[in-house]
C-alpha cells in the first residue's frame, strides 16, 4: 500500500482549456474525497464518493467541475473551460468509513 | 455554515519549547483530526479523535477532543526543527460521511 496517489503533481494550462486530474486511493478505502486549497488557507471540501456513488457536492463545485469514480476505485476530477481563479492545489483523500482519513500529495494547477 | 477558529495563526518558538494550539467551532463535530502540511505536499494525519473527552498521544504530540465536541487542542512537547510546518485542525460531522471542515492553520516556526 503506497498511500493515496495523485497525478499529475503539477499542471500548467491556458485559460479556457480543460484539465483532468486522477486520484488512486488506498486500495481498501471505500470513501474518496476531493478538496481544493488556495495559498494561506486550509483545504476546502469539494465532493465525496462512497464506492462509485457521488454522495455529496459542495457549493464550491461549479458546473464546470465534474468528478467520477466509475468502478469505485480511482477517481477523476475534470475542470472545463478553466479560469484563473481555478488555480489552486487539488487534494484527494480516502478513508475506510470514518477512519484512516489520508490525503495525497495533491495536484498543483496553474491557469495562465 | 460551520467554521473553525484555529489559534494562534503563527508561533515563533525556541527549539526544545513546548507548543500548544487549539481549535474551536460554532457547531458540534463527531471527529476531530490534526494534520501537518509541508510546502507543496498534502496534509499528513497526526492524530485522530473519535470520542468527546478523548485524549490521545502520538510520540511527542498529544491532542484532546473537547467535552462539548466544539473544540480540540494539540500539544507538541520538546519541539525539534522538523516540527516546522503548518498545522491544521479539521472537524467531521455526523456518521463520518461529511467532508472535513478545516481551520486556517497554525504556522510553527522554530528558532535555533
Amino acid at each position: 500500500d503506497t498511500g493515496v496517489s495523485q497525478d499529475p503533481r503539477h499542471k500548467i494550462t491556458k485559460r479556457g482549456q480543460n484539465v483532468t486530474f486522477r486520484c488512486d486511493p488506498i486500495s481498501e478505502h471505500n470513501r474518496l474525497y476531493w478538496y481544493r486549497q488556495t495559498l494561506g488557507q486550509g483545504p476546502e471540501f469539494l465532493t465525496y464518493f462512497q464506492n462509485e456513488a457521488q454522495l455529496e457536492k459542495s457549493r464550491l463545485l461549479s458546473n464546470r467541475f465534474s468528478a467520477e469514480r466509475p468502478k469505485g476505485s480511482f477517481s477523476t476530477l475534470e475542470i472545463q473551460r478553466t479560469e484563473q481563479g481555478d488555480s489552486a492545489m487539488y487534494l484527494c483523500a480516502s478513508s475506510l468509513g470514518q477512519f484512516g482519513y489520508t490525503f495525497g500529495s495533491g495536484t498543483r494547477l496553474t491557469v495562465v | 455554515g460551520q467554521q473553525l477558529n484555529q489559534s494562534p495563526q503563527s508561533m515563533f518558538i525556541q527549539e526544545g519549547e513546548d507548543v500548544s494550539m487549539n481549535c474551536t467551532s460554532s457547531s458540534i463535530f463527531n471527529t476531530w483530526l490534526w494534520y501537518k502540511q509541508d510546502p507543496g505536499e498534502g496534509p499528513v494525519l497526526l492524530i485522530a479523535l473519535y470520542k468527546a473527552g478523548e485524549l490521545t498521544s502520538n510520540g511527542r504530540l498529544t491532542a484532546q477532543f473537547g467535552i462539548t465536541r466544539k473544540d480540540s487542542f494539540l500539544n507538541i512537547s520538546a519541539s525539534i526543527p522538523s516540527d516546522v510546518g503548518i498545522y491544521f485542525c479539521a472537524g467531521q460531522g455526523g456518521g463520518g460521511a461529511d467532508g472535513l471542515t478545516f481551520g486556517k492553520g497554525t504556522h510553527l516556526i522554530i528558532q535555533p
